[in-house]
């Protein structure tokens, strides 16, 4: 089982660019979950998906969008990257909507 | 979610045992209590968690004091690979919005 997994690893965008960050998981996992951290700082939810065909937003939203592919898959999309995006992004996977959530390694994005 | 308080860093000796306390004084009492590490530039790892009996795991022990105001992580023989921030989260179990709630944690560095 490769757990959850995420694609880039790194990725460094101009101001305006968008870009796709993927997620998937192999746990047979009902829920999923984009977070973000920034320097120094705590995870922040930016959205999740509780069950496959339903995405909600978290705590920091906005500039983001998500898909909930199929069960296996969350994909978050930056329209118009801005510097304040600028962070290491963790997705994470759990059976159903409980605390015990796996993450995947992190893409860390640059926005110049 | 009741908040959590945790001492900002601490240090431990190779070999020896990691005591790693959380006050946890609102907590509710059909609220759990996690625990998580992030390695540095990982995702987060889940530990342990528990209610309000002590339980113990491979990885560590966890000790919830009767009143389940604060709680104690166990690391009974810590290893430099163990340096990490160890974050305690309160939470109910299978609640609407499974998101966890990242504060800054403990910085735990285990020395030789």
């Amino acid at each position: 089982n490769a757990g959850v997994t995420q694609t880039p690893k790194f990725q460094v965008l101009k101001t305006g660019q968008s870009m796709t960050l993927q997620c998937a998981q192999d746990m047979n996992h009902n829920s999923m979950y984009w977070y973000r951290q920034d320097p120094g700082m705590g995870l922040r939810l930016i959205y999740y998906s509780a069950s496959e065909g339903t995405t909600d937003k978290g705590e920091v939203p906005n500039g983001y969008n998500v898909s909930r592919l199929n069960k296996r898959e969350f994909s978050l999309r930056l329209e118009s990257a801005a510097p304040s995006q600028t962070s290491v992004y963790f997705c994470a996977s759990s059976e159903d909507q409980l605390v015990v959530q796996f993450f995947g390694p992190g893409t860390r994005l640059t926005v110049l | 979610d009741a908040k959590t308080t945790q001492p900002t860093s601490m240090d431990c000796a190779e070999g020896r045992a990691a005591n790693l306390p959380c006050n946890h004084s609102t907590i509710s009492g059909n609220e759990y209590v996690y625990w998580y590490r992030q390695i540095h530039s990982q995702g987060p790892q889940y530990i342990i968690h528990g209610l309000k009996n002590n339980e113990t795991n491979e990885m560590a022990s966890l000790i919830i004091t009767e009143d389940r105001k604060s709680s104690t992580l166990i690391l009974p023989h810590a290893t430099l690979r163990d340096t990490a921030v160890y974050y305690c989260i309160v939470k109910y179990y299978g609640g609407s919005q499974g998101n966890l709630i990242f504060g800054k944690g403990t910085k735990l560095s285990v020395k030789p």
